[in-house]
């Protein structure tokens, strides 16, 4: 597609339940990050994919989070056990290839979780 | 600790008038980046500034990186209503993510 895209744009779930959202890339950018926005925050980083592979995941708050990205284009980012402190607006952001200082990011509107 | 410190945190001006935002930090960056952000949508790059004392001219929009490149600023001439957003600015840390400041929130009054 044009954008980047992620699905649910909003996301209301119970405390404890499952949640999975998802983001599409631009078509044939190979890095993938995912990044958490709380209200009145810049953005801060949870996992970053290039390719396939996690390279760097070291933003993940606590094994309750979990990427994937199988097979090197969509990416699905998975929290357990919802607690209400998860509630943010989750940004995906892809771009041609890693190390863009220059290039930057193109993110997607993001999906705002809340946990109730 | 917050690395990338934004000042004004919010900032709220009348159609027409002058503004000037800061991007600091203790920490030394081989180059920074502004995005905006508008609600409901996610952060848009406006610019990336790479070289010491660099300026860069985007329409009504102008960016300056520091020196010692440790400090950026977004000066707007004129702003209009269509500049309302969240500002944010943005800097390389290990590997390949972004460290974000805490933003600055523009809203211009027609």
């Amino acid at each position: 597609g044009a954008g980047v895209s992620q699905t649910p744009s909003n996301k209301v779930t119970e405390k404890g339940k499952y949640v999975e959202l998802r983001c599409d890339p631009i078509s044939g950018h190979t890095a993938l990050y995912w990044y958490r926005q709380s209200l009145g925050q810049g953005p801060e980083f949870l996992i970053y994919f290039q390719g396939t592979g996690a390279a760097d995941d070291s933003g993940l708050p606590n094994d309750r989070f979990f990427a994937v990205r199988p097979e090197g284009s969509v990416s699905t980012l998975k929290i357990q056990r919802t607690e209400r402190g998860d509630s943010a607006v989750y940004l995906c952001a892809s771009s041609l290839k890693a190390g863009t200082g220059i290039h930057g990011y193109t993110f997607g509107s993001g999906t705002r979780l809340t946990v109730v | 600790t917050q690395l990338l410190e934004q000042s004004p945190q919010f900032l709220s001006i009348q159609e027409g008038e002058n503004l000037t935002v800061y991007c600091n930090s203790s920490s030394v960056f081989s180059s920074l980046q502004w995005y905006r952000q508008e609600p409901g949508e996610g952060p848009v790059l406006l610019v990336t500034v790479v070289t010491g004392g660099e300026v860069k001219k985007l329409k009504r929009l102008t960016f300056q990186f520091g020196d010692a490149r440790k400090d950026s600023s977004l000066h707007i001439t004129a702003a209009q209503p269509g500049d309302t957003g969240l500002y944010l600015c943005a800097g390389p840390a290990t590997g390949n993510q972004f460290y974000f400041g805490t933003g600055t929130s523009l809203t211009v009054i027609p």
